[in-house]
Formats: structure tokens, sequence, C-alpha cells
């Protein structure tokens, strides 16, 4: 069974960095399309990066060059580093994978990344 | 950047209603269209791929169709346990874009 459990979020001040984790279970990172989505309090989803497994990646415009997405094939985890972080990237961020496309096939619960002095 | 605009925003139906939500992107997207449903408090969950693959365990009620620019949700007899928020997505091309959300209320 495919299960995805995220952790790193919190509250952070303007300007600062934070590192989210997704670890896999039932299958491995590297093999699948890894993503990041969010959704800010009360609105709709946000994608926010994709990782190949290729070792390819694409980001978001509003993220792009803050951000970096990764993978640990021996922890089977997923990560995404957050710098320079604004109010507008509060939200409940995602980890999904999908086998084939790139879409989103299996998602976790999501940890809420806070973003205020 | 392909835009998803999804009609209505809301909708109130009856259980037993069939239900159809419909999702315009900006330009063709070949057929590469994914449907979610999210419930309050809930990660969303995937629906379908591809226009109207089902994913595993998605009960036949759930329908997409459509080509082009022009595709459909539809839900064939509305059950209590459908009530909730469904987005659609292309995966296109970069940057990967949701539709706005149709938000499928009680009547």
């Amino acid at each position: 069974e495919v299960q995805l459990v995220e952790s790193g979020g919190g509250l952070v001040q303007p300007g600062g960095s934070l590192r989210l984790s997704c670890a896999a279970s039932g299958f491995t990172v590297s093999s699948q399309y890894m993503s990041w989505v969010r959704q800010a309090p009360g609105k709709g989803l946000e994608w926010v990066s994709i990782l190949y497994s290729d070792g390819s990646t694409y980001y978001a415009d509003s993220v792009k060059g803050r951000f970096t997405i990764s993978r640990d094939n021996s922890k089977n985890t997923l990560y995404l580093q957050m710098n320079s972080l604004r109010a507008e990237d509060t939200a409940l961020y995602y980890c999904a994978s999908s086998m084939v496309y790139a879409t989103f096939d299996s998602w976790g619960q999501g940890t809420l990344v806070t973003v205020s002095s | 950047d392909i835009q998803m605009t999804q009609s209505p925003s809301s909708l109130s139906a009856s259980v037993g209603d069939r239900v159809t939500i419909t999702c315009r992107a900006s330009q063709g997207i070949n057929g590469n269209l994914a449907w979610f449903q999210q419930k309050p408090g809930k990660a969303p969950k995937s629906l379908m791929y591809a226009t109207s693959s089902l994913q595993s365990g998605v009960p036949s009620k759930f329908s997409g169709s459509g080509s082009g620019t022009d595709f459909t949700l539809t839900i064939s007899s509305l059950q209590p346990e459908d009530f909730a928020t469904y987005y659609c997505q292309q995966y296109q091309s970069y940057p990967l874009t949701f539709g706005g959300g149709t938000k499928v209320e009680i009547k």
C-alpha cells in the first residue's frame, strides 16, 4: 500500500527557511513522479514542484529560485527546501506521487507551513 | 501558462441527482486532464486521469469525457459521500495547473 507522510512544517518568520520531508512506503520515490502541492487556507490547490525519476525538476514561477525539491533514495524520502519564505507561502503542503503521468495519484495528509512575524 | 476554468464554482444537488462539472482549458491539452475530490479537512483524492481513466477503487458512477479544451466530470447518481469539492488539473505542460474547484453541496 502506498503511503506518504509529510513532516517539517511549522511557524517561521518572513525571510526564514524550512525543510519539508515526505517519507514514502509501498514504493520507491526514485521510480515515480514526486510532487509538492500546496493549499492556502480556504483556497484551492496550487502545484509547487515536481521531481522526475531521471532527476529532472520543475517549479512554479512563484517559488522558482527559492524552493528546491530533492530526494534521498536510501531513506525513500522526498524533500522540499524552502528559503526566503514569504507570507504568501503560508499553506498546507501536500506530497504526492504518480506512476505514469505528471499528476497526483496518491497524497499525504499534509504539513502546515505558516510564515508570520 | 494554461488556465483551467471550472464551472459552476458551486452547485446544490439532491441525493440521486446526476451532476456534471465542466472544466475548460485556455488551450488544447491533448486529453492530459485529471480530476480530484476533496472533502473538508482531508487531502485530495485522485478520481481519474487521461480524461476518462478511473483510478483503482473509484466507483463507476464517476465518469469523465471531453477533448481539445472542454472536459466534463459526471456523477451519475449523487450519494451523501459525494458531497465535496472537485478539481480538474492539466498535465499537458508546465506549470501544472488546477481549476478553481467546484463545491457540491446538499440541496
